[in-house]
């Protein structure tokens, strides 16, 4: 299984800025995502970040406010934008070889806006 | 979208004690992941499932991937108090779709240690 490294683990911001994680693999992927996770809720699917082109963005999440950058197979960033403390949360960074290959995550950036 | 409705939300154990959960989906999944999750950590993978009917297992874990693909369910045998922590199910869509690693989460089980 790939290792996969987020930066920070955790940060406490001021509502109206911006904040961007990295996602470092040790490996290369074929894809990889970002995910949220609500304070005691589930994990959901923000976008699939494409290497070398647009993030794909699921239902509910845009690029102004989660801009996201793939540069190459084993790098991948998210930025929070304009931040307010419904943002706050964890936000994990997940990778794939592809195919029907499982999905590992990043230990998560938990993000809390004041 | 797809939903998936995990149960219990929460359990309670005594050392010793096996432990079930299970997920049921709205929609087919070729692919059934089990997670778990400690606190302040990532989800960790426990088992994945890629064939309806399958029955895999790792230690004292046992999963089983539905015969309609719409559920999965997971045992634990023998519980310790390190099995303590969240369990999710997961659904993979797999090579039939573009971005087939992208999961479908269930909401979650809470498995705690009984006071």
């Amino acid at each position: 299984s790939a290792v996969i490294s987020q930066k920070p683990s955790r940060d406490i911001c001021q509502r109206g800025t911006s904040l961007t994680i990295q996602c470092q693999v040790d490996s290369q992927v074929t894809m990889m995502f970002w995910y949220r996770q609500q304070p005691g809720q589930s994990l959901t699917l923000i976008a699939t970040a494409n290497q070398g082109s647009e993030a794909t963005y699921e239902s509910g999440f845009v690029i102004d406010k989660f801009p996201i950058s793939r540069p190459n197979l084993t790098f991948s960033t998210l930025t929070v934008s304009n931040m307010s403390p419904e943002d706050s949360s964890i936000y994990l960074c997940s990778a794939a070889a592809g195919g029907n290959t499982e999905a590992f995550f990043g230990q998560g950036t938990r993000l809390t806006v004041v | 979208g797809q939903q998936l409705n995990q149960s219990p939300q929460s359990m309670f154990i005594q050392e010793g004690e096996d432990v079930s959960m299970n997920c049921t989906s709205s929609s087919i999944f070729n692919t059934w992941l089990w997670y778990k999750q400690d606190p302040g950590e990532g989800p960790v993978l426990l088992i994945a499932l890629y064939k309806a009917g399958e029955l895999t297992s790792n230690g004292r874990l046992t999963a089983q991937f539905g015969i309609t693909r719409k559920d999965s369910f997971l045992n634990i045998s023998a519980s310790i108090p390190s099995d303590v922590g969240i369990y999710f199910c997961a659904g993979q869509l797999g090579v039939i779709k573009a971005a087939g690693n992208k999961l479908t989460f269930g909401g979650g089980t809470r498995v705690l240690v009984k006071p």
